[in-house]
């Protein structure tokens, strides 16, 4: 079992629409869970992080949290062209330990 | 956020040859992060360097094939060495950013080697 598991999409949306990316985790002692965006060819950059059961929102993205069923997502509202890019999750336990991606791709 | 200059951003190296990637970050830190990340694929930590330490290596990279300097709490070097084609790869360096209001791990802007 991955540690650390994404659906490799690609995830295709409308401009506009809410893009939903989810991830799901094995080591239920994890404590920190975080949200990074990868354009082709750079390196990730940090969306959110979160710790706690529930909603975290910030501008256009919201993250959330539930450590019983070992899943964490992440919502984009009002999807434009620009975040059309691989959203990797990643869960630190002992170590930061990253998800294999979510290619989105986000349609005129 | 904490800023990390990477670099060479690129190189193409011979089999055989190796390579040195240096980290230079703009504010000290206690541990710096090294990871791998091959074609199409996701991030896979190399190792955790500490500053006045011997870095630690996770399962599958070795010391021999991979040495690590870490001579300040602001800078780390990574070397490639006796390289192979399976090591074309992107390498990043990454710190613990403590900064601001979304704490998370910072990433240097990679250094993308192809081996021939």
């Amino acid at each position: 079992q991955k540690e650390v598991e994404q659906n490799s999409g690609p995830l295709s949306v409308p401009e506009g629409a809410i893009a939903s990316l989810n991830c799901t985790y094995s080591d239920r002692g994890s404590q920190s869970f975080f949200w990074y965006r990868q354009y082709s060819g750079k390196s990730p950059e940090l969306i959110m992080s979160i710790y706690s059961n529930g909603d975290k929102e910030d501008g256009r993205f919201t993250a959330q949290l539930n450590k019983a069923s070992q899943y964490v997502s992440l919502l984009i509202r009002d999807s434009q062209p620009s975040d059309s890019a691989t959203y990797l999750c990643a869960v630190k336990g002992g170590k930061l330990i990253f998800g294999t991606g979510t290619r989105l791709q986000v349609f005129p | 956020s904490a800023v990390i200059s990477q670099k060479p951003s690129r190189d193409i190296c011979q089999r055989g040859t190796s390579l040195t990637i240096q980290c230079q970050v703009d504010s000290q830190v206690t541990m710096m992060f090294w990871y791998r990340q091959q074609p199409g694929q996701s991030l896979t930590l190399i190792a955790t360097a500490n500053q006045g330490s011997e870095a630690t290596y996770e399962s599958g990279f070795v010391i021999d094939k991979f040495p690590i300097s870490r001579p300040n709490l602001t800078f780390s070097t990574l070397t490639v060495s006796n390289m192979s084609p399976e090591d074309s790869s992107i390498y990043l360096c990454s710190v613990e950013d403590l900064k601001g209001a979304n704490y998370g791990y910072t990433f240097g802007s990679g250094t993308r080697l192809t081996v021939v």
